[in-house]
C-alpha cells in the first residue's frame, strides 16, 4: 500500500499559471480533503469530499477547485496561481467518516513568484 | 462557526518535564477530536483521537488528552518530555460523517535536552 500519494513535491509556477496537485490513495478511502499549511496558521481546509463525484467547500475555497470522478483521485487546480497561494499543500484521506482520522500525503511545496 | 484555537504557539520545555498543550473547540452537535503531529520535515501523524466514551483518551509515545465537554477543551498531556518530542502539535475537531475537519493554528514544541 502506498498511502496517500501527492505529486509534485516541489513546484515554482509564475503569477497567473495554472497548474494541477495530484492526490491519490489506495485504501478505498470516500473521503479526502485538500489542506494547506502556513506558518502560524495552521492546516486550512480547501476543500473536502465524501465521496466519487460530492465535493464542498472548506474555509479557503477561492483561487482553487477540485473534482472527484474516482474514488482514487482528488486533484486540487489552481485556476490563475497568485503569490498568496504559496504554500505547503496537503492531501488526505479517510474511510467511514472522520472518526477514524484523516491518513495525510507528503505534501507538495508550492512557490508563486 | 466551526472553529479550534490552541492557546500556546510556542512551547519550550527541559526533557523530563510535563506537558500540557491547550485546545478549544467550537462545535455544534456531536464532535470528534484529534490530535496530530508534525515532526520536522514529515507529514502529520495521528497521535490520538475521541469519538465517544471514556474522556480521557490515550494515545502514541505516551501522550494522553481528557474530553471535558463542559468547557469544550481537548488538551494534550504528557508526564515526561523527550528530546525526541520536538515537534508541531496540532488539534483538530470534525463531525459524524460530514468528512470535514477543522485544525487548530498548532503549538510548535521545543524540547532542551
Amino acid at each position: 500500500n502506498a498511502g496517500v500519494t501527492q505529486t509534485p513535491k516541489f513546484q515554482v509556477l509564475k503569477t497567473g499559471q495554472s497548474m494541477t496537485l495530484q492526490c491519490a490513495q489506495d485504501m478505498n478511502h470516500e473521503y479526502m480533503s485538500w489542506y494547506r499549511q502556513d506558518p502560524g496558521m495552521g492546516l486550512r481546509l480547501i476543500h473536502y469530499s465524501v465521496g466519487a463525484g460530492i465535493t464542498d467547500q472548506g474555509e479557503v475555497p477561492n483561487g482553487y477547485n477540485v473534482s472527484r470522478s474516482t474514488t482514487e483521485d482528488f486533484p486540487l487546480r489552481l485556476l490563475s496561481a497568485a503569490p498568496s497561494q504559496t504554500s505547503v499543500y496537503f492531501c488526505a484521506s479517510s474511510s467511514q467518516g472522520i472518526s477514524y482520522g484523516y491518513t495525510f500525503g507528503s505534501g507538495t511545496r508550492l512557490t508563486v513568484v | 462557526a466551526q472553529s479550534v484555537s490552541q492557546h500556546n504557539h510556542h512551547v519550550i520545555l527541559s526533557e523530563a518535564a510535563s506537558l500540557e498543550l491547550g485546545c478549544n473547540y467550537s462545535y455544534g452537535g456531536t464532535v470528534n477530536l484529534f490530535w496530530y503531529v508534525q515532526y520536522p520535515g514529515q507529514h502529520l501523524q495521528l497521535l490520538l483521537k475521541y469519538f465517544s466514551g471514556d474522556p480521557l483518551v490515550k494515545g502514541i509515545k505516551g501522550f494522553e488528552a481528557e474530553f471535558i465537554k463542559s468547557k469544550f477543551s481537548f488538551n494534550l498531556r504528557k508526564p515526561s518530555v523527550q528530546w525526541s518530542d520536538t515537534a508541531e502539535y496540532f488539534c483538530a475537531a470534525g463531525s459524524g460523517n460530514t468528512g470535514k475537519l477543522i485544525f487548530g493554528q498548532g503549538t510548535t514544541l521545543q524540547v532542551k535536552p
